[in-house]
């Protein structure tokens, strides 16, 4: 079975612009949530898709935005570029009913 | 606020010895703690869970063990490898039912020979 799968894998946009990213949970998850991993901040959570609705947000500006497709997939949107949002973007999957979440290998978002 | 801790930034063993890696939480609610294996340039890997209904649980080579009264989760790992090599992130899922994990920092596990 294939795992979470991310892309792109690597993405440099300049400060100001806006930026998608896709991710492609397991097949039959139907859950996804999406993290923002810094070095000084670590792994913080963005927010939780389930049936193509926002199920839970974390602490992010709007400028951090995402939504779910009806085959689960799912995508995040970054507008107005910040140095900070320099990151590895992680998206993770889960089953219905599970805690267990299986991570993709992330985005890795360099913003200059 | 919710928050996960760990105790020791990083951690250096000999490959064989057994290491151990603490964390700390804040949230007496949570009722799901997660160890993950990040090894560079890759997304976090899942090694072992427990409930808290729970005080130990133990897979190949790892044992997870949960004390609520003082809020501490540690990670064992048997006989190390080389390959055991990376860091290591305890997760706590702060809403039952959710799928939102709140990450300690990380402790970075180094195996020398």
């Amino acid at each position: 079975k294939a795992g979470v799968t991310q892309t792109p894998r690597y993405l440099i946009k300049t400060r100001g612009q806006q930026v998608t990213l896709s991710c492609s949970p397991i097949s039959g998850h139907r859950s996804v949530s999406w993290y923002q991993q810094t070095p000084g901040q670590g792994l913080q959570f963005l927010f939780e898709y389930f049936s193509e609705t926002q199920r839970n947000k974390g602490n992010f500006p709007g400028r951090f935005s995402g939504r779910q497709f009806s085959n689960s997939r799912s995508e995040m949107n970054v507008s107005t570029l910040e140095l900070g949002d320099s990151a590895l973007y992680l998206c993770a999957s889960s089953k219905a009913g599970s805690n267990e979440q299986f991570f993709g290998p992330g985005t890795r978002l360099t913003v200059l | 606020g919710e928050s996960v801790g760990l105790h020791l930034p990083t951690l250096s063993v000999q490959e064989g010895d057994n290491s151990i890696i603490n964390c700390a939480y804040s949230n007496s609610a949570s009722d799901y703690f997660i160890w993950y294996k990040q090894e560079s340039g890759k997304g976090p890997q899942f090694i072992i869970d427990i409930r808290s209904n729970m005080d130990k649980r133990q897979g190949q080579r790892v044992t997870v063990l949960l004390n609520k009264t003082v809020k501490h989760l540690s990670l064992q790992i048997a006989a190390t490898q080389p390959g055991d090599s990376a860091v290591y992130f305890c997760a706590e899922n702060i809403f039952p039912g959710a799928q939102k994990l709140v990450f300690g920092q990380g402790t970075r596990l180094t195996i020398n020979p």
